[in-house]
């Protein structure tokens, strides 16, 4: 089965640091361009960041660039999001998703990880 | 003005198409771009359903049915979302995407609602 599991969600104070995870089973993860996009409550999906296949190219939102990094180890997934200087702007569902290449249709969507950023 | 507009809500009967407008900034022609369709419905990822390029260019999602199907008008600078013979399980959110400066860019979200 085609799945992607995220973890590492959760509580955070302003300011502060949290790792997301992305596991991913079912499919060829080192071939697939991986991508974080995070919905905040009552509100659309928002792209954050992508990172292609090889690892070697990354993008991101100008909302997030400085302080959110997008990382993998091909051989070994999994892919991660590490996101420092946190605000409440950032409070969301973060959902990791897959496409064949970048630019590609996001075709393969986790469940989510709620990431809070409140005192 | 944002990137993709789309309307906040849409009602149809069961039965009848629905058509979901996504227009494009001015300055961003759609017939340069894949215009992506997904469906969101509470507690749920958003799921892929349709890419469209062009007629001879275009991808129907894994397991969609063949009731949705994309589509553009050129002359509007929009990409459309057609949803053929609407069901009440078609009630959700839509949201259009395009690939755009090295970006994945979401429009605001169409809630359909089934009568």
């Amino acid at each position: 089965e085609v799945q992607l599991l995220e973890s590492g969600g959760g509580l955070v104070q302003p300011g502060g640091s949290l790792r997301l995870s992305c596991a991913a089973s079912g499919f060829s993860f080192p071939s697939y361009a991986m991508t974080w996009v995070r919905q905040a409550p009552g509100k659309g999906p928002e792209w954050v960041s992508t990172i292609s296949s090889s690892g070697t190219a990354t993008y991101y939102a100008d909302s997030v660039r400085g302080r959110f990094t997008i990382s993998r180890a091909n051989s070994k997934n999994p892919l991660y999001l590490q996101m420092n200087s946190l605000r409440a702007e950032d409070t969301a569902i973060y959902y990791c998703t897959a496409a064949p290449r970048m630019g590609n249709a996001l075709n393969i969507w986790g469940r989510g990880t709620m990431v809070t950023v409140s005192s | 003005q944002a990137v993709l507009t789309q309307p906040s809500s849409l009602s149809a009967s069961p039965g009848a198409s629905a058509s979901l407008t996504c227009t494009l900034r001015s300055g961003i022609h759609v017939g340069s771009y894949n215009v992506y369709w997904y469906q969101q419905k509470p507690g749920s990822p958003p799921r892929y359903l349709v890419r469209f390029k062009t007629d001879s260019d275009k991808q129907q999602g894994s397991g969609v049915p063949n009731r949705f199907s994309g589509s553009k008008d050129v002359s509007a600078n929009a990409g459309i979302l057609l949803i053929s013979g609407l069901q009440s399980e078609d009630e959700a959110d839509y949201y259009c995407m395009i690939w755009h400066n090295n970006s994945y860019v979401f429009g605001s979200g169409t809630q359909v609602t089934v009568l």
